[in-house]
């Protein structure tokens, strides 16, 4: 069976500061892929990134980072320098890797409110 | 490229009654999932359909079913809705085949109320 855990239920910042969205997962697949969604209030996920389980290396793109790291099974979304735009509920979600089983399994999600 | 569209955007029900929800997938697309996202949760896969067949299914009850079509749009039939039912439908179409990635692109819904 996956899971995937965000403990983080809600998160408010003042713009500009920097913040940090925690999504740890379960399962025994070796292979696998993690995903980030953004899901804005008109309510469609936007899709932000995907990882394979056998690549460990960090990724920036912009004001965002991801960290994976397998030996503790999470996979963190990191917004530099966050503007009001960026609040949003933020799901983190995992997948199979088998052609034709990659059914997304999501987590409970982050709502994340940057303050003007 | 048109993305996934989903219709109708709302839809208010009464307890029983039967519902139909519909999918055009992305172009280029072959596959469609759909998924139930009750208020304050995450998304929970319903099933999934590759060229025309179920392919993968969630923990729904069979009231919940589905059809593709050859040019891979999809519908999602809810039959004896009950309240719990009340939630926004999302679809999602990727491209399935050996090596390629994943990347499931959402359409922006269904909310389906039922009283």
């Amino acid at each position: 069976a996956q899971k995937v855990t965000q403990a983080q239920t809600e998160i408010s910042v003042v713009e500009k500061e920097d913040v940090t969205l925690d999504c740890v997962y379960e399962t025994r697949d070796t292979t696998y892929y993690l995903f980030w969604y953004k899901q804005p209030p008109s309510g469609e996920l936007v899709f932000l990134i995907r990882r394979n389980s056998f690549d460990e290396q960090n990724e920036i793109s912009g004001r965002y980072s991801w960290n994976f790291q397998k030996s503790t099974s999470s996979f963190n979304f990191t917004i530099t320098a966050s503007q009001v735009v960026d609040s949003a509920v933020y799901f983190c979600a995992l997948s199979r890797m088998d052609t034709g089983r990659r059914a997304l399994t999501f987590g409970s999600g982050t709502r994340l409110q940057v303050q003007p | 490229e048109t993305g996934v569209t989903q219709s109708p955007t709302h839809l208010i029900k009464t307890r029983g009654q039967q519902v139909t929800l519909r999918c055009s997938s992305q172009s280029g697309h072959n596959t469609v999932s759909w998924y139930q996202q009750a208020l304050g949760q995450g998304p929970q896969f319903i099933f999934q359909y590759y060229r025309e067949e179920e392919n993968g299914r969630g923990n729904f009850p069979p009231r919940f079913s589905g059809l593709q079509f050859p040019n891979y749009s999809s519908e999602l039939n809810v039959n004896a809705l009950e309240l719990d039912d009340s939630a926004l439908y999302l679809c999602a179409s990727s491209l399935a085949m050996t090596g390629a990635h994943n990347e499931q692109f959402f359409g922006p819904g269904t909310r389906l109320t039922v009283l």
